[in-house]
Order: C-alpha cells, then structure tokens, then sequence
C-alpha cells in the first residue's frame, strides 16, 4: 500500500523567514495534494499537482511535484502568522478515483 | 455557495452506543467520501458514496456503515462505540474526480 511521510513532523519559524515542508511517496503519485488545517477544523484545499515537474503558486505558497513523480515539496516565503497550522500532503493512488492516502501532517509555528 | 456542510460539531457518546453524523456536499457536487482523523494523525479513508452506493471503502470494520440520499447527502453510522473511536470525523465532496472539499468536521468523543 502507498505511504507518504512528511518532513519535518514540526517546524517552528520566525515571522517573515522562508521555510520548506517535503512528502515523500513510497509509490509514484498520480496525483498530490497539498491540504491546511487549523488545528481541530476541517482541510483547506491548497493545490493540486499532477505532472512530473508541475509546480503552482498561490500567494505565498508553491508547491512542486518532481520529475519522478515520487516527492513533493510545499515552500512558504515570507512566514506570516496566518500560515500557522497543519499542512498535509494526500496522494491519488489510484489515478484519480477520489480515495486519498494522507501524511501525518507538519505542525508549522510562526513566532511573532 | 455553501462549501460542505457537517453536523453535529461536537458529540459526546458512551462506549457501546451507536452514533449518526450528517454530511451535505458542495453545491453540484456528487461523490461524497467519509474520513477518519485520529489526534496527531493524518485522515484516514473509510469509504466513498456515489449514487447513492458505496464505491470504495478503506480498512475500517462493518461498524462503520454509511447512505447517501438521492440529494447526495450522507450518513456515517458507527455501531457499538468504542473508545478508539474518538476522534474528529471529516467529510470531503467532489465531483468527476477533481479536487475533494473538505467540510468542517464532526468531534466524536466516546466515554
């Protein structure tokens, strides 16, 4: 079966600095996804990436998938408090059939 | 437009009763899909509904039991509560296999 691990499980920065989450997939993604969550609520959509070497931007935060298909990172330039929280990156195993494999998810700190 | 939508927020059950958590997907959304998220754990899948029929399910006994209404709603039942089934209850809408919104979540406690 699929597994993703994240790393670092937790990471504590400081207001303004950059910082990178990675997930690394035991199979080749189909499809990688890349959730936050505020602690004890629901998954906020982030993006989705689908092609080796795809990489998509939304304010802050770019996410890239690489050309194996196999890692994906999620970098945040110029922390903010509103960044804090858990991001989780989730697989398609199966090719787009809805049925997501999660990591454990990394618990990001900002320090004001 | 309304994202998904769960009630109730907050349950407390005791051990051995059953329980029923409600879910109404995205508007035009037609696949609905329960998960499990376990304190300090990532979600895990317990299984998808699609016209109105379970199409997948994860690794979770037949405790777990699930519908989806011709309006595309669903129900989570669990059956004969366990303590290790506390834990924050998420569904999550899609529609031809695109991105999957997430709802707020259901926090089932079990005493």
């Amino acid at each position: 079966s699929q597994e993703l691990e994240q790393s670092p499980q937790s990471l504590i920065v400081q207001e303004g600095k950059n910082l990178t989450i990675n997930c690394t997939s035991s199979k080749t993604l189909y499809g990688l996804y890349w959730y936050k969550q505020k602690y004890g609520e629901g998954l906020i959509f982030l993006m989705m990436l689908q092609k080796g070497g795809e990489e998509k931007s939304h304010e802050k935060i770019t996410a890239k998938l690489d050309e194996k298909k196999q890692q994906s990172s999620l970098h945040i330039t110029a922390s903010q408090p509103s960044h804090a929280g858990i991001y989780l990156c989730g697989a398609d195993p199966m090719n787009r059939d809805d049925k997501i494999i999660f990591g454990k998810g990394t618990r990001l700190h900002i320090l004001p | 437009d309304a994202g998904v939508t769960q009630s109730p927020t907050h349950l407390i059950k005791t051990r051995g009763q059953q329980v029923t958590l409600r879910c109404s997907p995205k508007s035009g959304h037609d696949t609905v899909s329960w998960y499990q998220q376990a304190l300090g754990q990532g979600p895990q899948f317990i299984f998808q509904y699609y016209e109105e029929e379970e199409r997948q399910r994860g690794n979770f006994p037949d405790r777990f039991s699930g519908h989806q209404f011709p309006n595309y709603s669903s129900e989570l039942n669990v059956n004969a509560l366990l303590l290790g089934d506390s834990a924050l209850y998420l569904c999550a809408s899609s529609r031809l296999s695109l991105e999957q919104y997430f709802g707020p979540g259901t926090r089932l406690t079990v005493t």
